[in-house]
């Protein structure tokens, strides 16, 4: 596609639910990243993608959270028992190996734990 | 660790007012850094890549230049829809995001 795609745009889940965010990279781009934004900072690493292979994921807050690209191209972020804490903005960005020309973000999932 | 500090935190500019937006950052082994715009409910848009100290990249209004330390975006006779937070970054193994400048241009 166009764009770096991700879906749902808006998720509600009650605490304590389990969620799945999805995000379709650009086709062709090697690298994957999942990035956590709270209201007002900037993003925060959680993982990272080469091809199907997860080569950092110490970004990832707790062992609730878990990324995979199984077939290294559509990744999927969840994240079980929801805590409050968890509500931000999830971000998906992909990039052609060797990025010099920056990494292309999605919209973003804003999760909200009630 | 790596760290990046944008300031100010919030800059309101009149339409034709030029000014410059400051990223300060520690890295170890920079592989770029990086400008990026970010609208309400929007991911972050690409603006430039900075590799080596001197090196300066221009689009538009904006223009960005690097030094061992630090990078500055200069915004030269912005436009209300120049308005929206601006994103600096450093890429070591990872991207490293200051908490962003937020900008606004009144007409």
């Amino acid at each position: 596609g166009a764009g770096v795609s991700q879906s749902p745009r808006y998720k509600v889940a009650k605490r304590g639910q389990d969620v799945a965010l999805r995000c379709d990279p650009i086709s062709g781009h090697v690298s994957l990243f999942w990035y956590q934004q709270a209201l007002g900072q900037g993003p925060e690493f959680l993982t990272y993608f080469q091809n199907e292979a997860q080569l950092d994921k110490s970004g990832l807050p707790s062992d609730r959270f878990f990324a995979e690209r199984p077939e290294g191209s559509v990744s999927t972020l969840k994240i079980q028992r929801t805590q409050q804490e968890d509500s931000a903005v999830y971000l998906c960005a992909s990039s052609l190996a060797g990025d010099g020309y920056g990494y292309t973000f999605g919209s973003g999932t804003r999760l909200t734990v009630v | 660790e790596d760290q990046v500090t944008q300031s100010p935190e919030a800059l309101r500019l009149q339409e034709g007012e030029s000014s410059s937006l400051n990223c300060s950052y520690t890295v170890s082994g920079l592989r770029g850094l990086f400008w990026y715009r970010q609208d309400p409910g929007k991911g972050p848009e690409f603006l430039f890549t900075l590799y080596s100290a001197g090196e300066e990249k221009e689009k538009e209004r904006l223009k960005a230049t690097l030094t061992k330390k630090e990078s500055f975006l200069h915004i030269t006779a912005p436009k209300p829809e120049d308005s929206a937070t601006y994103l600096c970054a450093v890429r070591s193994s990872k991207l490293t995001f200051g908490k962003g400048i937020t900008l606004s241009v009144r007409p």
